[in-house]
């Protein structure tokens, strides 16, 4: 089963809008990460956010949490043709980084 | 190496037959994680490892999957009498901190 829950499914923007996509989760969570997965690669870390923090950065990469709302966004700043991949949300539910549930998924665009 | 490793890349079975794919994790990394993912959707966890013990397989469909990691480091994700079903891309994964490092998957695919 899937916790995560992203919107939109699919974004097209042109190069250098930013991007923001939405991840909705149900149960308490202990860490939320995002994925990007390029087609037919794995996937690739991008950014780590604990259940006590409330926004993090990371180069183009900004990620906010809301645990009382049970949700995250990740926004790409100034997107690149590069960007083009599907994004990904993971929640860890167990405290003890055993156990990664993902979302389906947002199939990200970005046209030169 | 650098990365984690999985093999085969592409594997063709007929409906009926075993299959064993196998992953090699980054060097020390204490947790290992197998998931499915099939076409479109995001990865499904099956089973997770911290070295060589299985804590937790309650993701596996059915009694047809089995992972092992005997010596705590390479892991095999075998699938006896597969089924149509069972085609997708099993992914594996490592992590020493909480972040894990994939592999590009095995994908099978069932005739």
């Amino acid at each position: 089963s899937q916790q995560g829950e992203e919107d939109p499914q699919a974004l097209s923007i042109q190069e250098g809008e930013n991007a923001t996509m939405n991840c909705s989760y149900k149960t308490s969570i202990n860490n939320l990460q995002w994925y990007r997965q390029n087609s037919g690669r794995g996937l690739v870390h991008l950014i780590l956010i604990r259940s006590n923090e409330r926004e993090k950065h990371s180069g183009r990469l900004r990620v906010t949490l809301d645990t009382s709302k049970k949700s995250s966004s990740l926004l790409i700043t100034a997107s690149r043709a590069a960007d083009t991949a599907s994004y990904f949300c993971a929640t860890d539910s167990t405290g003890a980084n055993s156990k990664l549930t993902f979302g389906k998924g947002i199939t990200l665009s970005v046209r030169p | 190496g650098a990365g984690v490793s999985q093999s085969p890349r592409y594997k063709v079975a007929k409906r009926g037959q075993d299959v064993a794919l196998r992953c090699d994790p980054i060097s020390g990394h204490v947790s290992l994680f197998w998931y499915q993912q099939a076409l479109g959707q995001g990865p499904e966890f099956l089973t997770y490892f911290q070295n060589e013990a299985q804590l937790d397989k309650s993701g596996l469909p059915s009694d047809r999957f089995f992972a092992e990691r005997p010596e705590g480091s390479v892991s095999t994700l075998k699938i006896q009498r597969t089924q149509q079903e069972d085609s997708a891309v099993y992914l594996c994964a490592s992590s020493l901190y909480g972040e894990l490092f994939f592999g590009e998957g095995s994908r099978l695919t069932v005739l």
